[in-house]
């Protein structure tokens, strides 16, 4: 059965860095699947922040992109979500999740982590 | 970037209604097309890929058309626990946008 469970600070100051780790069980992060992040602001829809492949290889939403950066951890099969320079915007409860190849869609997702820029 | 739309944005509806809500590309994206039902403090679930592909474990009475730039998920008969807020997300060009989504609240 695959799970994903995001961790890390709930509260974090503005101007200072976000840093959010996604810990997968019962799938590789280095196989055929693509593992990203979403980010829903309150009461908000849904935002694509980025994924990584193969535990190497990125893509990033042009929206977000000169602050975030997405890696993996083969060995501890986790990746992570670092987004730099955060301010009161970037409130919001993020996802981790797995994307099948192709059109198959987002078929896991993480129970999600409320992450609040506050000073 | 393709930019998404829905449609309409909020609906009321009874259960044992058909509901249909449209999702429109601005630009086309063959198949590339997956649909979400999401229920309050949840994460999304995946019921539609490939625009018309029933993801497993999901209730027939979803079902999802399209090809190109518009597309439609119905839901031949609502249950009381298909009132959620939908959304689309296009899977054929970076960044993997979603649309707005589509609250469907009961009447």
């Amino acid at each position: 059965q695959v799970q994903l469970q995001e961790s890390g600070p709930g509260l974090v100051k503005p101007s200072e860095t976000l840093s959010l780790t996604c810990t997968v069980s019962g799938s590789s992060i280095t196989g055929v699947y693509f593992w990203g992040w979403i980010r829903q602001s309150p009461g908000k829809g849904l935002e694509w922040i980025g994924s990584i492949y193969n535990g190497v290889s990125t893509y990033y939403n042009p929206s977000l992109q000169s602050r975030v950066t997405i890696s993996g951890d083969t060995s501890k099969n986790q990746f992570s979500l670092k987004l730099n320079s955060v301010t009161a915007a970037d409130t919001a409860v993020y996802y981790c999740a797995r994307r099948a190849p192709a059109t198959r869609g987002i078929d896991y997702w993480g129970q999600g982590t409320l992450v609040t820029v506050s000073s | 970037d393709i930019q998404l739309t829905q449609s309409p944005s909020f609906l009321s509806a009874s259960v044992g209604d058909r509901v249909t809500i449209t999702c429109r590309a601005s630009q086309g994206i063959s198949s590339y097309l997956a649909w979400y039902q999401q229920k309050p403090g949840k994460a999304p679930k995946l019921l539609i890929y490939a625009a018309s592909t029933l993801q497993s474990g999901v209730p027939s009475r979803f079902s999802g058309s399209g090809l190109g730039s518009e597309f439609t998920l119905t839901i031949s008969s609502l249950q009381p626990e298909d009132f959620a807020t939908y959304y689309c997300q296009q899977l054929n060009t970076y960044p993997l946008d979603f649309g707005p989504g589509t609250k469907v609240d009961i009447k």
